[in-house]
C-alpha cells in the first residue's frame, strides 16, 4: 500500500536553529498538508499546499515557517529559528481529491533544546 | 466555528466486547466530511473510516461502524469484536466542503485500553 515517508523520525536541534522536515507524498497525490501535535495536545492543522502554492495556512503558520516543494516528489516543511514551543510531532500528509481522507506520514518528532 | 469535542479522554473494553467511542462537532455547513482516526503508540496516524455528511447511511468498515446523528451533530464509533490491536489513541476530525482545501479540525481523542 502507498505511503507517504517523513524524514528523520527524531529530530533533536538547538533553539534558534533551523530545521527542515522533509515528506515525500504518495506519487499520485495532487494536495499536501503539515499537521503539528504538541505532546498531549490535538492535532492541529499548520498549512494546505496545492499547485505549487500555500492554498491556506493556519495563525501558527508565522514567518518564521515555510513549505516547499523542490522537486516535485519532496515537499518540506522549514522553520527558520526553532524555539522551545516547536517541540512537536510534525506530520505531513497528502491526498489525491478533496473528498477523501489524508494519508499521514509516520510523523518527524521534534525536540528543541 | 468549527469545534470537534471527544468528552471521554479515556475508555476501556475487554477484548471481544463493543465499545463506542463519542464525538460530538459544531459546525453552521451542511455538507461536508467526518472521520476517524487511529494513533498507535508509534504515533501515525491510520484512518479508521470516514463519513459523508449528505449520506445518511452510516459508514461501516469491517469491525468499525459509525452513528451518525447529523441534528444532533454526533459521530460515534462503534468497534466490535475487539482487538488487542486496536488500542490506541482515537481521534473524531471534521472537515469542512470540498472548495475548502480540506483543513481538518481535530479532537483532543479518546484513548482506548483492550484487557485480554
Amino acid at each position: 500500500e502507498p505511503e507517504v515517508t517523513q524524514t528523520p523520525s527524531h529530530q533533536v536541534t538547538q533553539m534558534g536553529q533551523e530545521v527542515i522536515l522533509r515528506c515525500v507524498p504518495i506519487s499520485n497525490h495532487l494536495y499536501f498538508y503539515w499537521y503539528r501535535q504538541i505532546l498531549g495536545q490535538k492535532v492541529e492543522f499548520l498549512v494546505s499546499f496545492y499547485n505549487n502554492e500555500i492554498s491556506e495556512k493556519s495563525e501558527i503558520f508565522d514567518d518564521q515557517f515555510s513549505v516547499e516543494r523542490p522537486d516535485g516528489s519532496n515537499f518540506t516543511l522549514k522553520i527558520r529559528s526553532t524555539k522551545l514551543e516547536d517541540s512537536a510531532m510534525y506530520f505531513c500528509a497528502s491526498s489525491e481529491s478533496t473528498d477523501y481522507g489524508y494519508t499521514f506520514g509516520s510523523g518527524t518528532r521534534l525536540t528543541v533544546v | 466555528a468549527q469545534t470537534v469535542t471527544q468528552s471521554q479522554p479515556e475508555m476501556s473494553v475487554q477484548e471481544a466486547e463493543t465499545v463506542t467511542l463519542s464525538c460530538t462537532y459544531d459546525t453552521s455547513e451542511s455538507d461536508y466530511y467526518l472521520f476517524w482516526y487511529k494513533q498507535p503508540p508509534s504515533r501515525q496516524m491510520i484512518l479508521v473510516i470516514r463519513q459523508e455528511a449528505y449520506k445518511q447511511q452510516n459508514a461501516t468498515e469491517n469491525r468499525f461502524s459509525v452513528n451518525f446523528q447529523k441534528a444532533a451533530k454526533s459521530f460515534s464509533l462503534k468497534i466490535s469484536d475487539s482487538q488487542l490491536g486496536d488500542a490506541a489513541m482515537y481521534f473524531c476530525a471534521y472537515s469542512p466542503p470540498l472548495y475548502n482545501f480540506n483543513k481538518f479540525y481535530f479532537g483532543s481523542g479518546t484513548k482506548l485500553n483492550v484487557k485480554p
